[in-house]
């Protein structure tokens, strides 16, 4: 069974860092690209980034590009997203997805069950 | 960047009506499409992929149709636990996906 587990969430101050985590079990963790999905309270859906099976192909939304990465660790089964220069702007919801290809340009069929990330003051 | 536009944003509608949610696109995606249906408090779970072709164990209600810029899908029979909010998403730009912005479906 697919499994996967975000952690790392909570409240931050603006301009502060965090770091989320995703810990993936159930498949065969390298032959999938993986992305961070984030929901606002009471918004929509919001791609963040995507990384491809070997981190050669990276992905971001304008909204986040130069502020968060996104890496994974394919020996832990793991991925992550380090979140800089936090705004009021950035508090949402945030899902770990698995995708369907090796590369990111697929519809991701799994997904965790989020972490919340609070950014106030 | 490829923007996706859902309409409508909310739908109201009574079990057994015939529902169609229309998603187009910004630009030409061929048929890099998903819809997802996604109920309050829980994850998206995916629906349809590469426009019209059923994921596995979703019901057979459940159909989407499109090509190019303009996109359906459709709920053949609403059921109860068909209420909920429904995305489409695009993947046919290289290492960047975008979601629509969403239709609600509503008990009327």
């Amino acid at each position: 069974e697919v499994q996967l587990v975000e952690s790392g969430g909570g409240l931050v101050q603006p301009g502060r860092s965090l770091r989320l985590s995703c810990a993936a079990s159930g498949f065969t963790f390298d032959d999938y690209a993986m992305h961070w999905v984030r929901q606002a309270p009471g918004k929509g859906l919001e791609w963040v980034s995507g990384i491809s099976w070997n981190s050669g192909s990276i992905g971001y939304a304008d909204s986040v590009k130069g502020r968060f990465t996104i890496s994974r660790d394919n020996a832990k089964n793991s991925l992550y997203l380090q979140m800089n220069s936090l705004r009021a702007e950035d508090t949402a919801l945030y899902y770990c997805a698995k995708d369907t290809r090796s590369m990111v340009q697929g519809a991701p069929d799994y997904w965790g069950q989020g972490t919340l990330v609070t950014v106030s003051s | 960047d490829i923007q996706m536009t859902q309409s409508p944003s909310t739908l109201s509608a009574s079990v057994g009506d015939r529902v169609t949610i229309t998603c187009r696109a910004s630009q030409s995606i061929s048929s890099w499409l998903a819809w997802y249906q996604q109920k309050p408090g829980k994850a998206p779970k995916l629906l349809i992929y590469k426009a019209s072709s059923l994921e596995s164990g979703v019901p057979s209600r459940f159909s989407g149709s499109g090509s190019g810029t303009e996109f359906t899908l459709t709920i053949s029979s609403l059921q109860p636990d068909d209420f909920a909010t429904y995305y489409c998403q695009q993947y046919n730009s290289y290492s960047r996906l975008t979601f629509g912005g969403g239709t609600k479906v509503e008990i009327k």
